[in-house]
């Protein structure tokens, strides 16, 4: 159980376009999902965390206007990089969690998204 | 002061030693710990959750000195699938946020 996909698993794009990654938990509800973005050789940096129903909250440092995240559902949240630059070049992960299930997060497999 | 600090490594052990990850933690709020792997170009998987108590699962034994702020994996008789990055991880407090380590990678050798 507690299965996470996301959609697409890579994605190419020229800059200046928009990109919307969607995650969604197959087998539970996930009244919260959890955003990351991951550099080359470097560790998860949580971008933003969003509630079923309310708006995202956004790490320091990350743009909201940038990064617009979705959270319509229990099982589906998507995030949409506006604009997108090959600065925004990275492994995007989603991970979600369960009402009463403490800290556990079920992780994505992740998004490679270049931006050329 | 990073918040989540781990061995630099990388570790390269030949198959069956035992390798000892340790990790750091500055925030004394902090409540739940893990130990995430994560293959190369792949999301993390959870290991397993570290206790007070300190808890086994196989040949993986984690341990939690809330005193010192400090968390430890060991691996025993280590296998070729081991080779992978280890990721020290903690709660942020009261909330359900995780603070991640940079990582430790292993390799382990034939």
């Amino acid at each position: 159980g507690a299965v996470v996909s996301q959609h697409p698993s890579w994605v190419i794009c020229k800059s200046g376009t928009s990109v919307k990654i969607e995650c969604r938990s197959l087998d539970f509800q996930a009244t919260t999902m959890f955003w990351y973005r991951q550099f080359p050789k470097q560790s998860l940096m949580l971008m933003a965390t969003s509630n079923e129903g309310s708006k995202a909250t956004y790490e320091q440092g990350v743009e909201k206007d940038k990064f617009l995240i979705n959270h319509a559902s229990l099982t589906l949240s998507t995030l949409t990089v506006t604009s997108a630059h090959p600065e925004d070049s990275s492994f995007y992960i989603c991970s979600a969690s369960a009402a009463g299930a403490a800290d556990t997060q079920y992780f994505g497999p992740g998004t490679r998204l270049t931006v050329l | 002061r990073k918040e989540v600090e781990q061995d630099p490594g990388p570790f390269n052990v030949p198959e069956g030693a035992t390798v000892a990850f340790n990790c750091t933690y500055s925030n004394s709020a902090s409540q739940s710990f893990f130990w995430y792997r994560q293959d190369c170009r792949k999301e993390p998987k959870l290991l397993m959750s570290v206790y007070s108590s300190g808890n086994e699962d196989g040949r993986f034994t984690a341990q939690l000195n809330r005193a010192s702020q400090y968390i430890s994996l060991l691996i025993r008789d280590s296998k070729l699938s081991d080779s992978a990055t280890y990721l020290c991880v903690a709660n942020a407090g009261n909330n359900r946020k995780l603070i991640w380590g940079l990582g430790t990678s292993l390799a382990v050798n034939p």
